[in-house]
């Protein structure tokens, strides 16, 4: 089955710096990726995806960037803002059933 | 849309008992999750269902889970009899799955509490 792992399980930056967040996945057949954003007392929100046949995304201050040599996947967040702050996901999925990380912690300090 | 709303938020009950978590999907979506969350385990698939149907059941955890879905907008996940090590967040999740792409909407959970 599928695994996902992240580097670290908490990420603390200062305010204005970019943040990154790192994920691992074993199945190289996955196809599709997500990262999600989940705050305080709430389900976990969509920020950005990308598919296997593309190696980077942008999206408003986020960029994924995807490694299938070694079935890495990244989240930037540039101009880190302390609403920002939250709990990030990478999902991998082959088709509708999602396999999430175990998530990290992005800490924001003024 | 008001997105995928979950009932209810919170639940705190006594060991035995029956447990009812309720979900209203997203108008049109034609996909059904339920995710159960600890701080242990993390995001764990429980069961989905594709127009109505259930697709896969192995992250039910045994035969005290079980969920419904007889029409397109309602879902039920109970659990029965409710034990301690069910307390969790259960998220529901709906999506509109297109080839090769599928991104959830989830709802704000249903925290459940088991004494």
């Amino acid at each position: 089955g599928e695994s996902v792992g992240l580097h670290l399980p908490t990420l603390s930056v200062q305010e204005g710096d970019n943040s990154i967040i790192n994920c691992a996945y074993s199945n190289s057949a996955s196809d599709y990726f997500i990262w999600y954003k989940q705050e305080s007392g709430k389900g976990p929100q969509f920020i950005i995806d990308i598919r296997s046949n593309m190696d980077k995304r942008q999206g408003q201050r986020v960029t994924v960037l995807l490694n299938k040599t070694v079935k890495h996947l990244s989240l930037q967040i540039a101009a880190t803002q302390p609403g920002d702050s939250a709990v990030y996901f990478c999902a991998v999925t082959g088709f509708q059933k999602l396999v999430f990380g175990t998530g990290t912690r992005l800490l924001v300090s003024p | 849309d008001a997105g995928v709303i979950q009932s209810p938020r919170h639940e705190v009950t006594e060991m035995g008992q029956e447990v009812t978590l309720r979900c209203k999907p997203i108008s049109g979506h034609n996909s059904l999750f339920w995710y159960r969350q600890t701080m242990m385990r993390g995001l764990e698939l429980l069961i989905y269902f594709n127009n109505n149907v259930p697709i896969d059941d192995s992250g039910m955890p045994e035969d005290r889970f079980s969920a419904k879905m007889p029409n397109a907008s309602f879902s039920t996940l109970k659990i029965q009899p409710s034990e301690p090590r069910d307390s969790a967040v259960y998220f529901c999740a709906s999506s509109l799955v297109v080839t090769g792409a599928n991104v959830l909407t989830f709802g704000a959970g249903s925290r459940l509490t088991v004494l």
